[in-house]
């Protein structure tokens, strides 16, 4: 199973772009790698996913290099609703075998006014 | 956009107690999930479920769990026996099976045993 090492908690402005970086280290060639934003007592939202070099979609970028030990999620121009726990999952989840994908402490994000 | 609908949002029960969470995963997904998250801890993979039976479990998921697909778009979790250590949200989610394709949670139900 594919570990994977966030930062604990960031702070940061309204309309300031934010990049969290996670790292995996161990990451299988199957493995995919996926970002959620959890809300207090809401569940895990998704948000991207990626398996090499770059992806965008209308919320955030995902960039992971050539070795793809490790990936980051960039969130362009944040407001406060941003304010959330995001999680970087890694782990082949076809066929159902989601048991490999586990949730970290992720990283809490705080936007301030 | 299709989601996972989950109710009760909030249960109460007592020790000992029968409790039944309920899930409408999306309608075109093959593949569901329970997972469960205790206060002030990480979101932990209980069980997983494809074609009508457990795909996967975790060590969590022992005799007392039991999951269903009673219909064609309800899937439940039971727990026979609550104890107090099984407060926590839990969270159903569903997805395609295919090609990496990520999960979809639900808002989850607040299970309070007391």
């Amino acid at each position: 199973l594919a570990k994977t090492t966030q930062p604990i908690s960031m702070d940061s402005y309204e309309g300031q772009e934010v990049n969290i970086t996670c790292s995996h280290n161990n990451i299988a060639t199957n493995d995919y790698i996926t970002w959620y934003q959890q809300f207090p007592s809401q569940g895990p939202r998704f948000i991207i996913q990626g398996y090499k070099t770059k992806v965008t979609n209308e919320v955030a970028s995902l960039f992971i290099p050539a070795d793809r030990k490790s990936s980051t999620l960039s969130l362009p121009r944040v407001s406060l609703s941003d304010t959330a726990v995001y999680y970087c999952l890694v782990g082949d989840i076809s066929s159902g075998s989601a048991r490999q994908l586990t949730f970290g402490s992720g990283t809490q994000l705080t936007v301030l006014p | 956009e299709p989601e996972v609908t989950q109710t009760p949002s909030h249960q109460v029960t007592q020790m000992g107690q029968e409790v039944i969470l309920r899930c409408v995963p999306i309608s075109n997904h093959l593949y569901f999930y329970w997972y469960r998250q205790i206060l002030g801890q990480k979101v932990e993979f209980l069980v997983s479920f494809y074609n009508n039976e457990i795909s996967e479990k975790s060590e969590i998921f022992d005799d007392q769990f039991s999951v269903e697909r009673p219909d064609g778009s309800n899937f439940t979790l039971k727990i026979r026996s609550t104890k107090l250590e099984d407060s926590a949200m839990y969270f159903c989610a569903s997805n395609t099976g295919s090609d990496n394709s990520p999960l979809h949670f639900g808002n989850g139900t607040r299970l309070t045993v007391t």
